[in-house]
């Protein structure tokens, strides 16, 4: 069935680092990509999403491209902040039948950046 | 404008009594989920409605689980007999119709059975 790998955390960060976070996927047909991201005492929400291969999400100085030679759809930034602390989950959408819709996410990578 | 909703925020009980959850989705958003997430891991599907069809119910939704969206808007979510193992966060999303797959999620209930 459709399932996310996430890489394993915690990753810890100075200030203005490059970040990466890798997430490889298995899927049937074309499915739709994101990245959620929870704040401290916050829900999730949308960092970014890509609908079809090769498209390149990007929100708030993050970055990740849909490769579907490679099933992955790593999150990058080229200089993190403090405030991008937070818990980063990557997720997909199935785009046929019963996986229409529902996400299947993977376990999260926390992210810490120290100043 | 308001997001969705979810009540109560924390819940404690004892093991073998009955909760409900409520989720207030984003007015028009016809599609409404449940996903459950414990400690360390990513949220698991649970059960998916349009309007208010149930349309698909994880494996993981075991009989002592029950969902209802009665009139295509709020949606409750039942636990009968709870176990320490349905201890969790309890998240409800929604989506608006058509083919944007973004779903909006829930701040969770927080469910700790004693």
């Amino acid at each position: 069935g459709d399932s996310v790998t996430q890489m394993e955390g915690p990753v810890t960060l100075s200030e203005e680092a490059f970040l990466t976070i890798n997430c490889t996927y298995t899927a049937t047909g074309y499915p739709s990509l994101f990245w959620y991201v929870q704040y401290p005492g916050e829900g999730l929400q949308l960092l970014l999403k890509a609908t079809k291969a090769d498209d390149k999400g990007s929100n708030k100085g993050f970055e990740a491209t849909y490769r579907k030679e490679t099933t992955s759809f790593h999150l990058e930034k080229g200089s993190v902040q403090v405030s991008d602390s937070a818990v980063y989950f990557c997720a997909l959408s199935g785009d046929r039948g019963s996986t229409l819709g529902r996400l299947y996410f993977g376990r999260g990578t926390q992210l810490t950046v120290w100043p | 404008d308001t997001g969705v909703s979810q009540d109560p925020r924390h819940k404690i009980t004892k093991r073998g009594q009955n909760v409900t959850f409520r989720c207030d989705p984003i007015s028009e958003h016809n599609r409404l989920y449940w996903y459950r997430q414990t400690l360390g891991q990513g949220p698991e599907f649970l059960t998916y409605f349009q309007n208010e069809a149930q349309l698909e119910k994880s494996r993981l939704l075991s009989d002592r689980f029950s969902a209802e969206r009665p009139k295509g808007s709020f949606s409750t979510l039942e636990i009968q007999r709870t176990e320490q193992g349905d201890s969790a966060m309890y998240l409800c999303a929604s989506s608006p119709p058509g083919t944007n797959l973004e779903q909006f999620f829930g701040p969770g209930t927080r469910l700790t059975v004693l």
